[in-house]
């Protein structure tokens, strides 16, 4: 069982185009964090949401954490080519904040 | 400040092998953490060092063990391969090792092949 479901899994957009990515959970979590992963590389953190119904704003990104700290979502504005690869969720459960629990991740691909 | 290093980036190996993978931390960060990266089950946590001990630990069976130096420095060792060890490697260090917030900054990972 995936405690922390993302959706889509797979996304391709033209340049400039919006997009939001969902990362759910039935589970609540003390907080859960971003990473965008490029192809050869190792994950890179984005963001750490904490409070429920926080909004953090990266340029173009906006990530927003649930009222109940269930879920969270990344929109991107005005998508560019750089923004292609992996975006992962993971969050530290409320009930065992020693181990991250990692979505499978969306896998995005911005075309020129 | 020097980010986490992993060697070696690629090898091959054939099933049966042996195979150690190292991780060298940010300097100042006492924990380290391995994960296997694979397409379909994406990131499954293998086990997490701190200050040379293991603290958690996946569910992976024996055959994947690991250990951790007084530099804090990090090996991951996996006997007898099998096909389906193939995947990419990660190492993770973090500052506070596993605090609710915790930041994990990523090496570039070792891509292992087994034939």
């Amino acid at each position: 069982t995936q405690l922390l479901e993302q959706s889509p899994q797979f996304l391709s957009i033209q340049e400039g185009e919006n997009l939001t990515v969902y990362c759910n959970s039935s589970s609540v979590f003390s907080s859960l964090q971003w990473y965008r992963q490029e192809p050869g590389e190792g994950p890179v953190l984005l963001v750490t949401v904490v409070t429920g119904g926080e909004v953090k704003k990266l340029k173009r990104l906006t990530f927003q954490f649930g009222d109940a700290r269930k879920d969270s979502s990344l929109h991107i504005t005005a998508a560019q080519t750089g923004d292609t690869g992996l975006y992962l969720c993971a969050g530290y459960h409320a009930g065992n904040n020693r181990k991250l629990i990692w979505g499978l991740g969306t896998s995005l691909a911005v075309n020129p | 400040k020097a980010g986490v290093t992993q060697t070696p980036r690629y090898l091959i190996k054939t099933r049966g092998q042996q195979v150690t993978l190292s991780c060298s931390p940010i300097s100042g960060h006492r924990s380290v953490s391995w994960y296997q990266q694979t397409p379909g089950q994406g990131l499954q946590f293998l086990f997490e060092y701190f200050s040379e001990t293991q603290r958690n630990k996946g569910n992976f069976p024996g055959r994947f063990s690991g250990r951790q130096f007084s530099n804090s420095r990090s090996e991951m060792n996996v006997s007898t391969l099998e096909l389906g060890d193939s995947a990419l490697y990660l190492c993770a260090s973090s500052a506070s090792g596993g605090a609710d917030t915790g930041e994990l900054f990523f090496g570039e990972g070792s891509r292992l092949t087994v034939l």
